[in-house]
């Protein structure tokens, strides 16, 4: 029964190039969130999906940022020619279709260091 | 505008009682979270409340004041693997679980 898998778990880009991180949710889980969290500042949220459709995304970037949840395989929350304020950790939830009890179940996150 | 409003710092001793403060203001309210996070680690749910009072689970227990925008997270009998953020998280208005997290509170627990 694996919990959030979020891959890679630390990931280095130069800036300018692309960043790709992954997050496959909770088994019976259709709903996917994406979070970002800054040093020393709480976690921000970015965007919402449910399979094939972005349900709010209104946390993310207009530019360069870009999610999304197929019917098949993770999710993938993709960001264009990086900057250094792009470095943070990105952590992706999952949960049922409302499980009002227990919120998320959050992934172990992927760490961008942008140089 | 969505506030939530959380001291930065603790630090308490092994075996103590500590009450970590939550102050919210949010545009709309369907229940209240407490995550712990432990450095470099995924936030992990420790409790919940939607109604005022007081929830107790084992250790921790959780108090909600909706009219006073309010909640404390207690902690009993302190053990050095408590040291971690404790975040307050208010699940806004809009029907989905979409969640509005303070910056967390860094416990740290000295023997």
């Amino acid at each position: 029964n694996a919990g959030v898998m979020q891959n890679p778990r630390h990931l280095v880009r130069r800036r300018g190039q692309e960043a790709r991180l992954r997050c496959s949710p909770m088994k019976g889980h259709s709903h996917v969130y994406w979070y970002r969290q800054l040093p020393e500042e709480g976690l921000k949220f970015m965007v919402y999906l449910q399979k094939e459709n972005i349900i709010d995304e209104s946390g993310m970037p207009k530019e360069r940022f870009s999610a999304e949840f197929p019917k098949e395989g993770p999710s993938i929350l993709r960001i264009q020619q990086v900057v250094r304020g792009d470095s943070a950790a990105y952590f992706c939830a999952s949960s049922p279709k409302l499980d009002p009890w227990r919120g998320y179940t959050f992934g172990s996150g992927t760490r961008l260091t942008v140089v | 505008g969505q506030n939530i409003d959380q001291p930065t710092e603790m630090t308490a001793t092994e075996g103590a009682i500590v009450q970590i403060n939550c102050t919210y203001q949010t545009s709309g309210f369907n229940g209240l979270f407490w995550y712990q996070q432990h450095a470099g680690e995924a936030p992990t749910f420790l409790s919940y409340n939607v109604l005022d009072g007081l929830e107790e689970k084992g250790r921790f227990s959780s108090f909600l004041s909706r009219s006073k925008g309010y909640s404390y997270l207690l902690l009993k009998e302190l053990q050095m693997k408590d040291s971690a953020s404790y975040l307050c998280t208010v699940r806004g208005s809009g029907g989905y679980n979409k969640l509005i997290f303070g910056a967390g509170i860094r416990l740290a627990v000295h023997p």
